[in-house]
């Protein structure tokens, strides 16, 4: 059973950059597909991105700009940075993932709520 | 895009009962890449079914999904206390992966 642990700052001041890690724990982190998502009142659940076993990454195209998600399978964590915030990126994130698919999600965080905010 | 529409959007049912949760899509979605998430407040969503039909690993048999193309249910054959929450669909035949807006089980 695997164990998600997110890290990473609660208030990020606009066009700043906020950086999020998930540290596995668990068997076989690198044969998994590890994803990010969020959740907001205005805009509901949300596909941020995903790393994939071999390494390659899939974004929401509407983030694809700002978007970097990257893994260190060594110390079995994975992260998240985006660049450029604003008021709109204000949501709990949650980093997931799954074995079997880059889809759907069956292990997740806890949830790490980000507000933008000067 | 496509856009995932759940109905009803509140469903008020007695434990007990059955509850049947619809998912529309705006296009065709494939049975593989649809899912179903329960989430309780406070809590991250929890994959209950996967590929349209397939229990997600420990999820009680009363939970079931069907359908294709665009029309997609999720049964609760018996609801329990604990089913009482929020459910979304989701997609991932097409990017960007997408969510229903959601059908929230109250007890009435």
């Amino acid at each position: 059973q695997m164990q998600l642990q997110q890290s990473g700052p609660g208030l990020v001041k606009p066009s700043e950059t906020l950086s999020l890690t998930c540290a596995v724990s668990g068997d076989f982190f690198s044969r998994h597909y590890w994803s990010w998502f969020r959740q907001s009142p205005g805009k509901g659940l949300e596909w941020i991105g995903y790393i994939s076993p071999s390494g390659s990454a899939g974004y929401n195209p509407s983030l694809e700009s700002r978007l970097t998600i990257s893994r260190e399978t060594p110390n079995s964590q994975f992260s998240l940075i985006l660049t450029s915030m604003t008021t709109a990126d204000t949501a709990l994130y949650f980093c997931a993932g799954d074995r079997n698919s880059y889809g759907h999600a069956k292990y997740w965080g806890q949830g790490t709520l980000v507000t933008v905010s000067s | 895009e496509i856009v995932l529409t759940q109905s009803p959007g509140t469903l008020s049912l007695s434990p007990g009962e059955r509850a049947t949760l619809s998912c529309r899509a705006s296009q065709s979605v494939s049975r593989s890449e649809l899912a179903w998430y329960q989430q309780k407040p406070g809590q991250a969503p929890r994959l209950l079914i996967y590929a349209a039909s397939n229990r997600a690993y420990g999820i009680p048999d009363r939970f079931s999904g069907g359908g294709s193309g665009t029309e997609f249910t999720l049964t609760i054959s018996r609801l329990e206390y604990e089913d009482f929450a929020i459910y979304y669909c989701q997609q991932f035949t097409n990017s960007p992966w997408t969510f229903g807006q959601g059908t929230k089980v109250e007890i009435k």
